[in-house]
Order: structure tokens, then sequence, then C-alpha cells
């Protein structure tokens, strides 16, 4: 039973590029939340999908969208890069209903994103 | 506002018992996550509680009080492989974004 998977593992960009990252849930999950987590800190929450819209957004600008296919599948996009954005960007599955999350949250082993 | 308070780093020795604590401050509520992360590896789940009182997990358990804002995670029979990272983590009113604590080092020596 694979789990969540998030490619690529590890990525370099330069100020003002832009970047896509791309997550497959784990079998049976229909959530995809992304996560920015920087050195020494907590996981931080950018936004969650489900049913392919974004269902709620952290607080992050508009340079970070996404997108859900109907398979599941999800991708991050941050635009017009800045130093600060270098970090791990965690994707998570879980199970929902149309009111809520009712699993426990399943992390990819995320991307490791460094901006120069 | 939102706040999620643990320790940053603690230490113990192998076979010995660490309690880990975690306050929080949260406009909503609708449970509380640990979740432990080793070094470059993705967080794993440990344990949840809604209601308050104490989950059991074989080694590990985890307690809540809701009106005071408190839990911990309690880790017996330590062992190396325990070294990790755990973070303490609210999910939201609208019960799908979770917040997270900036996490706890828990350093095990033999």
């Amino acid at each position: 039973d694979a789990g969540v998977t998030q490619s690529p593992t590890h990525l370099i960009k330069t100020r003002g590029q832009q970047v896509t990252l791309r997550c497959s849930p784990k079998s049976g999950h229909d959530t995809v939340s992304w996560y920015q987590q920087a050195l020494g800190q907590g996981p931080q929450f950018i936004f969650q999908y489900y049913e392919e819209e974004e269902r709620q957004r952290g607080n992050f600008p508009d340079r970070f969208s996404g997108h859900q296919f109907p398979n599941y599948s999800s991708e991050l996009n941050v635009n017009a890069l800045l130093l600060g954005d270098s970090a791990l960007y965690l994707c998570a599955s879980s199970l929902s209903t149309g009111t809520g999350v009712v699993s426990p949250l399943h992390f990819g082993n995320g991307t490791r994103l460094t901006v120069t | 506002g939102q706040n999620i308070d643990q320790p940053t780093e603690m230490t113990a020795t192998e076979g010995a018992i660490v309690q880990i604590n975690c306050t929080y401050q949260t406009s909503g509520f609708n449970g509380l996550f640990w979740y432990q992360q080793h070094a470059g590896e993705a967080p794993t789940f440990l344990s949840y509680n809604v209601l308050d009182g104490l989950e059991e997990k074989g080694r590990f358990s985890s307690f809540l009080s809701r009106s005071k804002g408190y839990s911990y995670l309690l880790l017996k029979e330590l062992q190396m492989k325990d070294s990790a990272s755990y973070l303490c983590a609210v999910r939201d009113q609208a019960g799908t974004a979770l917040i997270f604590g900036k996490g706890t080092t828990l350093s095990v020596s033999s």
C-alpha cells in the first residue's frame, strides 16, 4: 500500500523563479493538505484541497497556489520565489466528509526547496 | 490568536520515562494530535485526543485537558530510536487544518 509520495525530493531555484511541487495521496484518501516547514520549526498550514477545490487556506500570500486533480493528486505552485521560501514542503493526505477531515494526516517525506 | 507551546529540547536515558508537555491557546478546537518526526523524514502519527483523559497505545500515552488547554505525551521504556522531534498539533474548529507547535527534540542516550 503506497503511502504519500512527493516529487521532487530536492530542488534548487533562484529568486524570482517559479516552482511546482507534486504529491500523490495515500490510497483511499481524497484530501490533500500542504505544509511548509522551516528548519527547527513545526509545519505551517498552507492550504487544503478537497473535491478539486481549495477548502481552506492558511496565512500565505497569493504567490502560493495549488491544484487538485480528479485522481486526488495535487500540485503546489510558488511564484516569484523569495529567499524566505526555502523550506521543506510537506504534503499530507487524509479522508474527509463534507464537513471536515475524519482521519489523521499521513505525511509524505517532503520536497526540500532551496532558493538562492 | 493561535499559540502552541512545547519545550524545545529534552534529554533522557534508555529505559526511562519522559513526559513532553504541550499547552495551547487556539480560537477553535477539534482534537489534539501528536506526531513523531525523525530528522529528514516525514512526521508520523502517534496519537489523537478529542475528549479529556488518557489514551494509551503501547509505550506511548497521551493526555488531554481541554479546560486547561493542556496535553502531554508520555513515552515509557525509552529506546535509542525514540530520539526524534515530537510535534503537538491542534485541529482547528473547521476540522481541516492542523496548527503545529515548534516541536520538542528528544535525545535518548545509553
